[in-house]
């Protein structure tokens, strides 16, 4: 079955400084996307950044940056200069490529890690 | 601002009533989800609707029932919940390919509260 592991539960970090957000996954499966979304506490879930397995390249957007090593099974999750407004829970989440009758496959999340940016 | 829209952003409910949530989107997606998010939980599915047509349910009580009236409207309807049913209940919406990169866009959610 697969799962998602995120195993920091909360992290602090400095302003203006990188941090990065962990996530394993496990999955028997070839085809598979890897996602990371953002959820301040307005509660909106914000995508940020996704990998597709068969991408080579890491996948950036801005000053997301996803971090994959497929042997590791690994998906860490990069924010280069923090802000304050970074401060809010990532959620690392896999989707099964199953295709339920034309939506997309469901997203398994992990438990979240909540990132506060200090000043 | 978010392209799924949710409303209310709050609702308060005793146990006897009966109150929906509304979820709209316009960017032409075919599916739409409902998900429920406990305090400091992940998002759980609920619902999937594809071309609004039922799909998925993740043995969801009675007491709760989606409708999808067209393609971009999705409801939940409400109906003597339970206090345990006091959560962030969150609409998304999705593209029907399997592999759309940008996964699925989710709404900023309704604070349930039932007293």
């Amino acid at each position: 079955a697969q799962k998602i592991t995120q195993t920091q539960p909360g992290m602090f970090v400095q302003e203006k400084e990188a941090v990065t957000l962990d996530c394993t996954y496990d999955t028997s499966d070839q085809s598979y996307g890897l996602f990371w979304y953002k959820q301040p506490s307005s509660g909106e879930m914000i995508f940020l950044i996704y990998q597709g397995s068969y991408d080579e390249q890491n996948a950036t957007e801005g000053r997301y940056s996803l971090n994959f090593q497929k042997a590791r099974k690994s998906a860490n999750l990069v924010i280069s200069a923090s802000q304050l407004g970074d401060s809010a829970m990532y959620f690392c989440a896999m989707r099964e490529e199953m295709n339920y009758g034309g939506s997309q496959g469901n997203l398994i999340f992990g438990k979240g890690t909540k990132l506060s940016v200090k000043p | 601002d978010t392209e799924v829209t949710q409303t209310p952003k709050h609702l308060v409910m005793g146990m006897t009533n009966k109150k929906s949530l509304k979820c709209e989107q316009h960017m032409g997606h075919r599916a739409m989800y409902w998900y429920k998010q406990k305090a400091k939980k992940p998002p759980e599915l609920m619902f999937v609707y594809s071309y609004e047509k039922l799909s998925i349910n993740e043995s969801v009580p009675s007491r709760f029932s989606p409708e999808c009236p067209n393609s971009s409207l999705l409801n939940l309807h409400l109906h003597a919940l339970q206090p345990e049913d006091s959560a962030l209940y969150l609409c998304a919406s999705s593209q029907g390919r399997k592999r759309a990169a940008k996964g699925r866009t989710f709404g900023s959610g309704t604070r349930l509260t039932v007293v």
